[in-house]
């Protein structure tokens, strides 16, 4: 166990649609990740915020924001969901700086 | 622009054999840190181990070692003994100053009894 929780595990919705992936990090990390895990596509950077900032942001589509809140935990909101978004998201949490990323246990989106 | 290479899409050997894993990256900058991960059938995503560029020194630990070669750009991994328990995917990754990582493709690793 990681430390890193996300909630749902697994989420089923249809195309159009909007959904919210919640990650709270592990106790004392002030860095939070999103990632996707996709067949064609891999693993893949999305965004990163530190205490409650953005920080970097990566292939992150327009119809996808996240924000992290003041007590650490973050969102991540997907809009006008398409076939192509089913995907596998991570979220990571670290203490800051080069240190190493836990990894929560994903949450497995599946848009029909 | 940063990348990481794992040639080897899948690893199949039987228990007791030893497997190497082989990660090739490129990076321009002169500090950076790498990575390996773990992800079991399970879904979750391990942690390994880090590496910061400066530090070339090997390690073993238990069945589990690195060899970091800076000269050739390469970061590999071996699992010593394999067991049916490191049935896997192995994900070597990179990083720099902006801390996100960067994933090789990952390397399916099946160990048979």
């Amino acid at each position: 166990d990681s430390g890193v929780t996300q909630t749902p595990k697994h989420l089923i919705t249809a195309t159009g649609q909007r959904v919210t992936l919640r990650c709270s990090p592990r106790s004392g990390d002030l860095s939070v990740y999103w990632y996707q895990q996709s067949l064609d596509q891999g693993l893949q950077f999305l965004i990163q915020y530190y205490n409650g900032e953005e920080r970097a942001k990566g292939n992150i589509l327009e119809r996808f924001s996240a924000q992290q809140f003041p007590d650490l935990h973050s969102e991540l909101n997907l809009s006008s969901l398409e076939l192509g978004d089913s995907a596998l998201y991570f979220c990571a949490s670290s203490g800051g700086g080069e240190n190493e990323q836990f990894f929560g246990p994903g949450t497995r989106l599946t848009v029909l | 622009a940063q990348k990481v290479t794992q040639a080897q899409t899948e690893i199949s050997v039987v228990e007791k054999e030893d497997v190497t894993l082989d990660c090739v990256y490129e990076t321009r900058d002169t500090t950076y840190y790498l990575f390996w991960y773990k992800q079991p059938p399970s879904g979750e995503l391990v942690f390994l181990i880090r590496r910061n560029s400066f530090d070339e020194q090997n390690e073993i630990s238990g069945r589990y070692s690195w060899n970091f070669q800076k000269s050739t750009s390469s970061f590999n991994f071996t699992i010593t003994a394999s067991q049916v328990v490191d049935s896997a995917v192995y994900f070597c990754a990179l990083s720099f100053n902006d801390y996100k990582l960067s994933f090789g493709a990952g390397t399916t690793v099946t160990v048979r009894a």
